[in-house]
């Protein structure tokens, strides 16, 4: 089965400093990822996606994320963060052996700090 | 262009009672999906309708059911509620199955007593 996985529960980050929140995924054939982010009590917010094509992917807010086939990762990235940036990411991947359904990994709290 | 509406955005209900909660996808988008997320288990799987058709099913008991009516509106239901079943519940659209990206309501949160 498709699956990923976000090693962090929780990231910390200052105010002006690059961020990173990881994944992992395992999957057969080509994998089509995706990053949301969730403010406390609303839903998920669509940030960008990896479906074929250049590794580095540009989303909304600021934020990328670089696929990297030979690790099995699709980490996300901001060069700057902001303490607005804090909230709950989740990584994502289509399971095609399963009807498409997208499959979530736990998710990762960024916390930026002033 | 609106987005996706959920409707109640909350509720309480006790144990043993039912709930119906209601999802209006964004226009023109004929796929709607329902995920379940918790605190414990994160975000489940529920299923995903298409054209009026259930076309994925997750790993629930058959107390959760659903439907899509012909505007691509779609409904959940969950009969003979349990504590376990508080959750907040997310629909999210799409403008094919299994294709892209899905976005996402802000969820009914659901509370069992």
């Amino acid at each position: 089965a498709q699956s990923v996985a976000q090693p962090e529960d929780q990231v910390n980050v200052a105010e002006g400093n690059p961020l990173t929140v990881k994944c992992t995924y395992s999957v057969s054939g080509n994998p089509y990822l995706f990053w949301y982010v969730q403010y406390p009590n609303r839903g998920l917010q669509f940030l960008l996606k990896y479906i074929t094509g250049d590794n580095l992917v540009k989303g909304s807010y600021g934020f990328e994320a670089e696929f990297n086939k030979s690790q099995t990762s699709f980490h996300l990235k901001k060069p700057s963060a902001l303490v607005s940036d804090s909230a709950l990411y989740f990584c994502a991947v289509r399971d095609y052996n399963q009807g498409g359904k997208l499959i979530f990994g736990q998710g990762t709290e960024l916390s930026v700090k002033p | 262009k609106a987005g996706v509406t959920q409707t109640p955005r909350y509720l309480i209900k006790t144990r043993g009672q039912q709930v119906t909660l209601s999802c209006s996808p964004i226009s023109g988008h004929r796929s709607v999906s329902w995920y379940q997320q918790t605190p414990g288990q994160g975000l489940q799987f529920l299923f995903e309708y298409f054209s009026e058709t259930q076309r994925n099913k997750g790993n629930f008991p058959g107390r959760f059911s659903g439907r899509q009516f012909s505007n691509s509106r779609s409904e959940m239901n969950v009969s003979t509620l349990e504590l376990g079943d508080s959750a907040l519940y997310l629909c999210a659209s799409s403008l094919e199955t299994g294709t892209g990206e899905l976005f996402f309501g802000e969820g009914s949160r659901l509370t069992v007593l």
